[in-house]
């Protein structure tokens, strides 16, 4: 199958520092990216679908401001979470789309643990 | 979205069969049923999907309800690997588009040695 990579897999940084997080599909182009954030023992929690080229569409609750993703290019997506703060502490997963399955199956990245101290 | 309903947990044992069950009673008829699973510490990966017949792949089988109401996803042998959070969702086929994955809480596969 496709593969999707995340790059950091782990990150630490201060409060009220801003973390850019890289999400690439590596042989496939990804007409549509979604990033998801996942608290421990929860579910995946869809926070913003991005298509190449356009604005993103933020999830109702999701601040826009805070998280910023830009969809550059049809194998890139980044998220970065300005002024971080230790409640923003989460493992951050992407998944793309390379609107060619026939089934619509979305490849997920291994995502990115984020701490905030 | 259509809601799933799925046991929050499950346990099985090494090389035996398991069977989890959801529940997708107010399903439409466009919707197709997939399963993913999340490995711990892991992105989820794509396990199975169906619209109203049974599916098998290398992974998994998939049994779907006559009525579409329920569905149950078998690993025929199960591994220590196997041991995840299994996701079962609802999702339309757009034509042309992607649509998003809703996920519920799953259950999560214990699997003893």
């Amino acid at each position: 199958g496709a593969v999707v990579s995340q790059h950091p897999s782990r990150v630490i940084c201060k409060s009220g520092t801003s973390v850019k997080i890289e999400c690439r599909s590596l042989d496939f182009q990804a007409t549509t990216m979604f990033w998801y954030r996942q608290f421990p023992k929860q579910s995946l929690m869809l926070m913003a679908t991005s298509n190449e080229g356009s604005k993103a569409t933020y999830e109702q609750g999701v601040e826009k401001d805070k998280f910023l993703i830009n969809h550059a290019s049809l194998t890139l997506s980044t998220l970065t979470v300005t002024s971080a703060h230790p409640e923003d502490s989460s493992f951050y997963i992407c998944s793309a789309y390379d609107g060619v399955s026939s089934y619509n199956e979305q490849f997920f990245g291994p995502g990115t643990r984020l701490t905030v101290l | 979205d259509a809601k799933t309903t799925q046991p929050n947990s499950m346990e099985s044992n090494e090389e035996e069969p398991v069977h989890l069950p959801c529940n997708h009673s107010t399903i439409s008829g466009t919707d197709y049923i997939h399963w993913y699973r999340q490995l711990p510490s892991q992105g989820p990966e794509y396990v199975i999907h169906g619209l109203t017949s049974n599916v098998n792949n290398r992974m998994a089988s998939l049994a779907i309800a006559e009525d579409r109401k329920s569905s149950t996803l078998i690993l025929h042998r199960a591994t220590l690997r196997d041991a995840a959070v299994y996701y079962c969702i609802l999702r339309a086929h757009p034509q042309g588009g992607s649509e998003k994955l809703v996920f519920g809480k799953g259950t999560k596969l214990t699997v003893n040695p």
